[in-house]
């Protein structure tokens, strides 16, 4: 089954600087990649996803690279801001199965 | 509309006991997912149901967990002689189709086990 880690496990930026969040995937065959948040007591929610057949997606301030080659993914989130602070997850199919988190800080 | 509803929202039970987790999808979603979250870990995978379609049970940690899904909505979390670490919230998730499409979140059951 899929195997799925990320990096690093906790993450601390001083707001307005950039955040990036590592994660590698070991089935070749996974063809979706969601990210998720999830803030402090609150459920996870759906922040950006990409799927195999592109390389890079935009929203805003978050954007999600992807390398199938190498099997990794990326989560990018650009000038940070206190609100952005919580539990991050990727995740890949298939079947599905999440990263271990990555608590993002953003100090103010 | 309504969202993923859980029932019940806190669940205190003594060891050895069974307990049995309710999840309510949003109408019309098709799969339907449930995860284990310990206290500050990831989200552990279960068990996962697509419509009609034999359900991959390949997350549970022991034979004392099952589930169930009636009518390819309502579903229902059993563990079994329940440990003290059993203790966690249990999340459930629906989507409108299979694995590769967003999943929406319930708010979760916290299971004690003292």
């Amino acid at each position: 089954g899929e195997n799925v880690e990320q990096h690093p496990s906790t993450l601390s930026v001083q707001e307005g600087d950039s955040a990036v969040i590592k994660c590698t995937y070991s089935d070749s065959a996974s063809n979706y990649f969601p990210w998720y948040k999830q803030e402090l007591g609150k459920r996870p929610q759906l922040i950006i996803d990409i799927r195999s057949n592109v390389g890079e997606k935009k929203d805003q301030r978050i954007a999600v690279t992807l390398n199938k080659t190498a099997k990794h993914f990326s989560l990018h989130i650009t000038e940070t801001q206190p609100e952005d602070s919580a539990v991050y997850f990727c995740a890949a199919t298939t079947p599905v199965r999440f990263g271990a988190g990555t608590r993002l800080t953003v100090k103010p | 509309g309504a969202g993923v509803s859980q029932s019940p929202s806190n669940k205190v039970t003594e060891k050895g006991k069974d307990v049995e987790l309710r999840c309510d999808p949003i109408s019309g979603h098709t799969a339907l997912y449930w995860y284990r979250q310990s206290l500050g870990q990831g989200l552990e995978f279960l068990i996962y149901f697509q419509g009609n379609s034999a359900p991959d049970k390949s997350g549970l940690p022991s034979d004392r967990f099952s589930a169930e899904r009636t009518g390819g909505s309502v579903s229902t979390l059993t563990i079994q002689r329940t440990q003290q670490e059993d203790s966690a919230v249990y999340l459930c998730a629906s989507g409108t189709s299979g694995s590769t499409d967003t999943q929406y979140f319930g708010p979760g059951t916290r299971l004690t086990v003292l």
